[in-house]
C-alpha cells in the first residue's frame, strides 16, 4: 500500500540551529500539506501546494520557515534558525488530484522536532 | 472563516460501553466532514467522511457518525469500544470545492479496563 514518507521520525537540535524535514507524497498526489502538531493539540496547517505552486502560506512563519515542492513530487520544509516553541509534531499529508476536498488526506507518520 | 470544536479534551470509558466524541462546526458555505484517527507519535489515518447522501456515516473499526445540519455537528459513536480504541481523535472540516482541511482541537480517548 502506498504510503507518506517522512524523515527524520525525530530530531533533537538545539536553537538557533537549522533544521529540514522531507516528504515523499502517495504518487500521483498533487496536492501537499505541512501542518505542525503542538502536543495536546490539533494538526495547524502551515503550508499547501498544488503541483510545486504554494497555494496558501498564510500560517507559515516566514521570517524563520521556508518549504519548497521544486518538482512537484518532495518537498522540504526548513526551520532557521529553530526556536523552543519550534517543538512540535511535523506532519506531511497528501491529497489526489481532482478531489475538491472530498478526499480523505493521507499523512506520514510525522517528524517530531525537539529543540533545546 | 470555518473552524472546528470538539468540546471535550478527554473521555474516559469503560471498555465494552458506548461512546461520543462531540464535534461542532462552522462555516458560511457548505463543508463536507471528516473523523481522524490517530495513535502516539503516528500519523492521522481516516475513521470515516460525510460528503452528501445519507446523514449517518459509517467507519472503520466499528465507528459511526451522524451529520446534523441544523445543529452544525458531526458528533462520533461506537456502541462497544475496545482497548484497542484508547487514542487521539480528530474532527475536520473542508469547505465544497477547496483542498482546505482544518482540523478540531482533538479529544483523547480513554478505554478502561
Amino acid at each position: 500500500e502506498a504510503e507518506v514518507a517522512q524523515s527524520p521520525r525525530y530530531k533533537i537540535t538545539e536553537k538557533s540551529q537549522a533544521v529540514a524535514f522531507w516528504c515523499d507524497p502517495i504518487s500521483g498526489h498533487a496536492t501537499l500539506y505541512w501542518y505542525r502538531q503542538i502536543l495536546g493539540q490539533g494538526p495547524e496547517l502551515l503550508v499547501q501546494f498544488q503541483d510545486e505552486s504554494v497555494v496558501d502560506d498564510s500560517q507559515l512563519p516566514k521570517d524563520r520557515f521556508s518549504a519548497e515542492r521544486l518538482k512537484g513530487v518532495d518537498s522540504t520544509l526548513k526551520i532557521q534558525p529553530a526556536e523552543l516553541g519550534d517543538s512540535a509534531m511535523y506532519l506531511c499529508a497528501s491529497s489526489p488530484s481532482g478531489s475538491g476536498g472530498t478526499g480523505e488526506l493521507f499523512f506520514g507518520e510525522g517528524s517530531r522536532l525537539t529543540v533545546l | 472563516a470555518q473552524s472546528v470544536t470538539q468540546l471535550d479534551s478527554q473521555v474516559p470509558v469503560f471498555e465494552e460501553a458506548p461512546v461520543e466524541l462531540r464535534c461542532n462546526y462552522s462555516s458560511s458555505v457548505s463543508v463536507y466532514l471528516f473523523w481522524y484517527v490517530q495513535y502516539p507519535n503516528q500519523g492521522l489515518q481516516l475513521l470515516l467522511k460525510y460528503l452528501s447522501g445519507s446523514t449517518l456515516v459509517k467507519g472503520i473499526n466499528g465507528f459511526e457518525a451522524e451529520f446534523n445540519k441544523s445543529q452544525t455537528s458531526f458528533h462520533l459513536r461506537k456502541p462497544s469500544v475496545h482497548i484497542s480504541d484508547t487514542a487521539e481523535y480528530f474532527c475536520a472540516v473542508s469547505e465544497w470545492g477547496t483542498y482546505k482541511y482544518i482540523f478540531g482541537t482533538g479529544t483523547r480517548l480513554k478505554v478502561l479496563a
